[in-house]
């Protein structure tokens, strides 16, 4: 099973909301990653979690709060967001890499489509 | 910061012609991925180069790294209307294994 799956497809949320994007992977996978992609845009990191522990935030606003209960699930916590963090949330999973290995391909959830109005 | 640039940004061909799109790193890049993500869709992982130099082909597509590794490109052969996406290179940051880079990206459309 190469899947990815994200839930939910589709969110609205408003300014003063608090919601949580929910990304799984059964590919046995001990890296995991969010992205946020704006139309026509690449896809830009936000957090990387490798062996369940955040080893990269890339000065994302604590208004995402990322948590990865065990090495399957990963979880994007939302609260106060701005309509300019309207976009797609993309989750991806990859083997995590080793000292001096290079990096694995990584492999991409359907994204959640999320609008803050 | 690291940037990697990708020309053109957007291409329209006639099913049948060639394409090709250029990546190009302000860094040295120890490797360098390949994704291609369909309207509405996702990024999904095509080949990965390693050694300078090197060139890898999966049918009609045709990956090179470039000699000093800081630039790649991506021709297809005979474009099809299933080649319709838009294509990104992406590369780890030097030193940083766990974090990809991704190109500004290619659109491409063919049509009939």
């Amino acid at each position: 099973d190469t899947e990815v799956t994200q839930t939910p497809k589709h969110l609205v949320m408003g300014m003063t909301n608090k919601k949580s994007l929910k990304c799984e992977q059964h590919m046995g996978h001990r890296a995991m990653y969010w992205y946020k992609q704006k139309a026509k845009k690449p896809p830009e990191l936000m957090f990387v979690y490798s062996y369940e522990k955040l080893s990269i935030n890339e000065s994302v606003p604590s208004r995402f709060s990322p948590e990865c209960p065990n090495s399957s699930l990963l979880n994007l916590h939302l609260h106060a967001l701005q309509p300019e963090d309207s976009a797609l949330y993309l989750c991806a999973s990859s083997q995590a890499p080793q000292a001096g290995v290079i990096i694995y391909e990584q492999y991409f959830g359907p994204g959640t489509r999320l609008t803050v109005t | 910061g690291q940037q990697v640039m990708q020309i053109p940004q957007y291409q329209h061909v006639q099913e049948g012609e060639d394409f090709t799109t250029y990546c190009n790193s302000s860094t040295t890049l120890s490797n360098i991925q390949w994704y291609k993500q369909r309207p509405g869709g996702h990024p999904v992982f095509l080949i990965q180069l390693v050694k300078s130099g090197e060139v890898k082909k999966q049918k009609r597509l045709t990956f090179q790294f470039g000699e000093a590794k800081k630039n790649s490109s991506l021709h297809i052969t005979a474009t099809q209307t299933t080649d319709v996406g838009t294509y990104f290179c992406a590369g780890p940051l030097t030193g940083t294994a766990s974090k990809l880079t991704f190109g500004t990206g290619t659109r491409l459309q063919v049509t009939l």
